[in-house]
Formats: structure tokens, C-alpha cells, sequence
């Protein structure tokens, strides 16, 4: 089982460079979600998803875009990278509503911008 | 007043002692309480959920107290495999969305 499937691991951007971060799940899960995490603090969410076609924004959704055109995929776009926006991005996904509430994480990417 | 608060630590027990974290939250309409823990660089995996009544998996237990609005995780006989951070996690005004705190680092020491 592959499970969350997080690319790429590492990225190194220049101040107003744009990327996307993929994710892709094989379980089957309704519930997405994108989160940041900086140095000695908790998870932070961007952006998460309900289902396809459903996004909204979390606690920190400026300078970030998502879309989820199918179940499977929910990539996180990155416009005109600023220092601010360096640290580590977790993708994640649940079956939540169906009495499994545990999360499932990708690797996780590590983004410095410079 | 932080939505979910820890100790940041770290804590640096002997290996063998017991440890016991705290975590308060500030909504009181919570309802979902979860430890998860998390090695260094690593994406953080569920320890364990919290239940009213409390639970025990192997050398870990978990408790909620809602009157004062906090959990906690106690580790007995640790190893050295328990050094991570440790996050609390609670539901925020929506169950499917979850407030991490900042994770409690712990630190066996042989």
C-alpha cells in the first residue's frame, strides 16, 4: 500500500519562483488536507479538501492555491515563493465520518526559499 | 490564551522512568482528543486517540479531563525508541479540522 504519496522531498526556491507540491492518496479517502509546519511549532493548516471539487481554506492559506479535480490527487501551488514561506509541507488524508479519524501522512517537503 | 497548549520541553528521563505530559485546550466544545508522535524530520503517526473514559495501550496511557479542558499521555518503563515529540492534537469548530499544539520533545537517556 502505497498510501500518501508526497513529491518532491526537497526544493529549493528563489524569491518569486512558483512550484507545486504534489499529493496523491490510493485509499480512497474523502478528506485531504495541506499543512506547514515551521521549526519547534505545531502543524498549521493551508488548505483542505471535503472531497472532489470541495476545497477551503485553513488557518494560512495566503500565497497558496489547491484544487482537487479527483479524489486520488491534491496538489498545493505555491505562487511568487517569499522567505516566509520556507518550511516543511505535510499532505495528508482521512476517512473521517467513518468512526477512523486517524490521519495519514505523506513524507512530508522539505521547501527553502532564498 | 494558544488553542492547544504543551510543554515544549524537553524532557530527559532515564530510561525505564515513567513521563507524563499535559496539554490543555481552549474550546470547550471539543470533541476529539488525539497523541500523536513524531521522530525527527519525520511526518507524525497517531499514537493513540483519547477517550472520555480514558485509555491504555501497552505502557501508555491517555486521559481527558473536560471540566478543566486538558489531556494528557503518561509513558511507563520508556525505552529509548519513545525519544520523539510527542503532539496533542484536538478538533477545532469543525471535527475534521484539528489544532495541533507544538509537540513536547522527550529525551531517553540509557
Amino acid at each position: 500500500n502505497a498510501g500518501v504519496t508526497q513529491t518532491p522531498k526537497f526544493r529549493i526556491l528563489k524569491i518569486g519562483q512558483s512550484m507545486t507540491l504534489q499529493c496523491t492518496q490510493d485509499m480512497n479517502h474523502n478528506y485531504m488536507y495541506w499543512y506547514r509546519q515551521d521549526p519547534g511549532m505545531g502543524l498549521k493548516l493551508i488548505y483542505y479538501s471535503v472531497g472532489a471539487g470541495i476545497t477551503d481554506k485553513g488557518e494560512v492559506p495566503n500565497g497558496y492555491n489547491v484544487s482537487r479535480s479527483t479524489t486520488e490527487d491534491f496538489p498545493l501551488r505555491l505562487e511568487l515563493a517569499a522567505p516566509s514561506q520556507t518550511s516543511v509541507y505535510f499532505c495528508a488524508s482521512s476517512s473521517f465520518g467513518t468512526g477512523d479519524e486517524k490521519l495519514f501522512f505523506g513524507s512530508g517537503t522539505q521547501l527553502s526559499v532564498l | 490564551r494558544k488553542e492547544v497548549e504543551q510543554d515544549p520541553g524537553p524532557f530527559n528521563v532515564p530510561e525505564g522512568a515513567t513521563v507524563a505530559f499535559n496539554c490543555t485546550y481552549s474550546n470547550s466544545a471539543s470533541q476529539s482528543f488525539f497523541w500523536y508522535r513524531q521522530d525527527c524530520r519525520k511526518e507524525p503517526k497517531l499514537l493513540m486517540s483519547v477517550y472520555s473514559s480514558g485509555n491504555e495501550d501497552g505502557r501508555f496511557t491517555a486521559q481527558l479531563n473536560r471540566a478543566s479542558q486538558y489531556i494528557s499521555l503518561l509513558i511507563r518503563d520508556s525505552k529509548l525508541s519513545d525519544s520523539a515529540t510527542y503532539l496533542c492534537v484536538v478538533n477545532g469548530d469543525s471535527n475534521y479540522q484539528l489544532i495541533w499544539g507544538a509537540g513536547t520533545k522527550l529525551i531517553i537517556k540509557p
